[in-house]
């Protein structure tokens, strides 16, 4: 299965700031549609989680600007241009690529 | 509105059986897989494995292969993750969620606390 690895393990951040979130996976995550099968996920505290980003740099409906994805292949990162307070929680990436689906471990963000 | 409306929290012993569901609404159960996440205590998203419900075939991560059964009742719009024999390390929080058109998980349901303990 494909290893999802996700760094930092823990994220201070402060309010305004920018942040950064890196993910990388065991295997080439660009399939042959031109797409990269990369997701991003934030899980706040008590809640469910819920889709930020999908294909590596696509914003979920309702997602602010300030989220934003990059990368190919098997290197990501999820940027955050000026944090907000109701952006703690735990972040995610997940490949959708192949069977079973697999997570990163997590990055926890706080202020 | 999609929305995912999983049953409440269970308390099992250890040797017993369980099944819950969650309850797709607001779009075409039909057309989207349902994938079901552990969230074992303070610790990361686990697939445990999802579900066509057009004919109910069924994948499963190799973890969870042979320890759970995920069922579908589509004319209820409704799956299932059931266990024949609880063990005390299935004590989780369990989500469904929708498994969107680019295998991204796009709707999530609120989860359902499954404590096992003597």
């Amino acid at each position: 299965e494909i290893v999802m690895t996700q760094s930092p393990l823990s994220l201070p951040v402060t309010p305004g700031e920018p942040a950064s979130i890196s993910c990388r996976s065991s295997q080439n995550l660009l399939h042959g549609n031109g797409y990269n099968y990369l997701h991003w996920y934030l899980q706040k505290p008590g809640q469910s989680p819920h889709l930020l980003i999908y294909l590596g740099s696509n914003r979920a409906s309702g997602v602010p600007d300030r989220f934003s994805g990059s990368g190919s292949g098997t290197d990501f990162t999820l940027q955050i241009s000026r944090v907000e307070a109701e952006d703690v929680g735990v972040y995610y990436c997940m490949q959708g690529l192949e069977s079973p689906l697999t997570f990163g471990g997590g990055t926890k963000v706080e202020i | 509105e999609v929305e995912l409306v999983q049953s409440g929290a269970e308390v099992k012993k250890p040797g017993e059986s369980l099944r819950i569901s969650c309850r797709g609404s607001g779009y075409s159960f039909a057309d989207y897989y349902i994938a079901w996440v552990r969230q074992m205590p303070g610790k990361g998203l686990e697939c445990m494995g999802r579900i066509d419900p057009r004919d109910s075939y069924t994948s499963y991560s190799p973890s969870f292969q042979g320890h759970v059964t995920i069922l579908v009742d589509k004319s209820v719009s409704t799956a299932y993750l059931q266990w024949s024999s609880l063990k005390a390390s299935d004590t989780a929080m369990y989500f469904c969620a929708r498994l969107g058109n680019w295998n991204d998980l796009d709707s999530w349901g609120q989860g359902t606390l499954v404590t096992v303990s003597s």
